[in-house]
Formats: C-alpha cells, structure tokens, sequence
C-alpha cells in the first residue's frame, strides 16, 4: 500500500523560511496530485495547497510546494514565517491501487 | 459556497454504534465524490471510506471493514457514515470531506466542522 512520512516536528523564527517533507513509500508520489493542509487546534484542517503546488484563494504566496521525483516527495515550503504559521501541517494523495485517500502523519510547525 | 454540515457531538457505550450525518448546502450534492476521515485526540488524520453518489459505489479502509458503512441520500444532499461495534479507541473527531470532482482521485475541497464522538463505559 501506498503510505506518505512526514517528520514529526519542525521549527523556525519569524521571518525565515521553513520546509517539510512528505516522502511517498510504495509508489510513485508523482502518479497522483498532493494537498497540503493546514490545522489548527480544535479546528478542521484547510487547504494550503492541492494539486501539487496550486494556492487555494486567500492563501498568502509564502506557500509554495514543489514534487521531487527523484527522491519520492513533496515539499511544502513557508516563507517569511509569522507566529500565525503554527499550526500542524498534513500531505495527502490517493492511492489508486487500494481506491483510498492516503494522509502523512502530520508535522507540527513551532514558530519560536 | 458549498458547506458540509455535521451533525451534533455523540456519547456512546462501548459496544454500540453511531450515525454521523453530513449535509450539503449551497451546491449539488451528486457530482462529487465524499469521504469520512477521523482524528482520535492528539492523533493524525485516517481516512476511513468514501463514496461516489453519481455511481452509488462505496469504498473502505481496510481497517474499518465490516464494521463501517457509508450512505447517501442524494434528495437531501446527505451522506451518513455508520460506524458499530464501537471501542474507546473510535474516540475522534470524524469529518466528512467532499472531493472536487466525480470520484476519489480528485482532491478534498471542503471539509465539515467535524462530530465528536466518545466512547465510554
């Protein structure tokens, strides 16, 4: 089965930039898109990215994400970090062999 | 704008089942595929099943098999995930989640305000 690792943890200080990976075990990452969604507690995840690097509206451009196929992952990359970027962060595909929604095990971004 | 509307928090007992509803309002229900995803506390995300109204087809993890069942009722742009034989460790949030397209492959567009359910004796 297709399966997404993401780090545990990351962190960074305002104002600098921070990436987190999402590795594809399984299958090739690249074969379907992957959305990157953003959740903050006792609220539902929203979407920060979907179809590989595509920004929702409202979504500030110090999100991008990016598919590296050579190393199997997607990135999602934050710029100009702001307190407000804390929160946890989930990859998501589909896994065409199984029919199923596949999601990383979510990172949480400290914002120091 | 298309909103997905939960119904209410749910206590169960161990051994019991719960019925989770999911609305559509503001847009059409049938031409987008739906999936339930869970959150126990302090977890991650896991998907459970979905299901693709226009086909009727329904789909589940494996994980869940044989203890979950996924309808619609397209008339009332509502969809119900069922879940039995219920433990302390189905204690989660439960969202409902619709893609944005005909069927699973297209990403997750708008995601309900999440249910809690509790399991506990």
């Amino acid at each position: 089965n297709f399966t997404l690792t993401q780090p545990h943890s990351v962190s960074g200080s305002p104002g600098k930039t921070v990436t987190i990976s999402c590795t594809g075990n399984g299958g090739s990452i690249a074969n379907n898109y992957v959305q990157w969604y953003q959740q903050r507690p006792d609220s539902a995840p929203t979407t920060v990215i979907f179809e590989d690097n595509q920004r929702p509206s409202g979504v500030p451009d110090r999100f991008s994400a990016s598919i590296d196929r050579s190393s199997n992952s997607a990135s999602l990359s934050i710029s100009g970090l702001k307190t407000d970027d804390d929160a946890d962060y989930y990859c998501q595909s589909y896994d065409a062999n199984t029919h199923s929604w596949v999601f990383g095990g979510g990172t949480r971004l400290t914002v120091l | 704008q298309v909103q997905l509307v939960q119904s209410g928090t749910e206590v169960k007992k161990p051994g019991s089942s719960v019925k989770v509803s999911c609305q559509a309002s503001g847009g059409f229900f049938r031409d987008n595929a739906i999936s339930w995803v869970r959150q126990a506390p302090g977890q991650g995300l896991e998907w459970i099943g979905g299901l693709i109204p226009v086909f009727g087809t329904m789909t589940y993890a494996q994980h869940f098999r044989g203890r979950v069942t996924i309808t619609a009722d397209t008339s009332a742009s509502t969809t119900y995930m069922e879940l039995r034989s219920l433990t302390p460790e189905d204690t989660a949030v439960y969202y409902c989640v619709r893609a944005g397209g005909v069927d699973l492959s297209s990403p997750p567009d708008v995601w309900g305000q999440g249910t809690t359910v509790t399991v506990s004796s």
